[in-house]
């Protein structure tokens, strides 16, 4: 059973550009969500979706920052007009339910601006 | 011993000592708390975990502790290994504006773990 799958794993962008980050959750899982870390510091919460709906994106930045979870395919986090800012490492874990059950990470992408 | 480092807490140890890694949190509403492991360049890898509703969990060479009075959490680690060396993290879930809690975590700062040989 593969694990939570995430693409590329690393990614390098010059400013302006965008990012399409990729995220396959584990087989069976329906729930998403997305981390950012920043060196030397724990993972920030950035959004939760289910298959075709965002549930929370309190962490999202209010520009630039956008995610999906098609009914088919994998979930995408897209960052538009990348800044220098934006390098940081991008976490996808997925879980079966919503409530209190393990949430699985991928590997991350890290994303470099240059 | 545990030491403040430059960004994140380190603790050096020997192997085959026991480890104590803390962590306090701030949300008294947080109902569920979760160890992760994390190696250089990867990602999070699962633990232990704990309810609010318990003070003590154990799993294989690995205890958490978990005081609601003063919102510590702690990870202990039996006959530490060089292959635990990594950075721990805590994490804690808040919940759901609907009540219902789910995997949305909040990450505590994270400290390195050194097990030399």
């Amino acid at each position: 059973n593969a694990g939570v799958m995430q693409n590329p794993r690393h990614l390098v962008r010059r400013r302006g550009q965008e990012a399409r980050l990729r995220c396959s959750p584990m087989k069976g899982h329906s729930h998403v969500y997305w981390y950012r870390q920043l060196p030397e510091e724990g993972l920030k919460f950035m959004v939760y979706l289910q298959k075709e709906n965002i549930i929370d994106e309190s962490g999202m930045p209010k520009e630039r920052f956008s995610a999906e979870f098609p009914k088919e395919g994998p979930s995408i986090l897209r960052i538009q007009q990348v800044v220098r800012g934006d390098s940081a490492a991008y976490f996808c874990a997925s879980s079966t339910l919503g409530d209190d059950t393990e949430a699985f990470f991928g590997q991350g992408t890290r994303l470099t601006v240059v | 011993g545990e030491s403040v480092g430059l960004h994140l807490p380190t603790l050096s140890v020997q192997e085959g000592d026991n480890s104590i890694i803390n962590c306090a949190y701030s949300n008294s509403a947080s109902d569920y708390f979760i160890w992760y492991k994390q190696e250089s360049g990867k990602g999070p890898q699962f633990i232990i975990d704990i309810r609010s509703n318990m003070d003590k969990r154990q799993g294989q060479r690995v205890t958490v502790l978990l005081n609601k009075t003063v919102k510590h959490l702690s990870l202990q680690i039996a006959a530490t290994q060089p292959g635990d060396s990594a950075v721990y993290f805590c994490a804690e879930n808040i919940g759901g504006a609907g009540g219902t809690s789910y995997g949305k975590l909040t990450f505590g700062q994270g400290t390195i773990l050194t097990v030399h040989p």
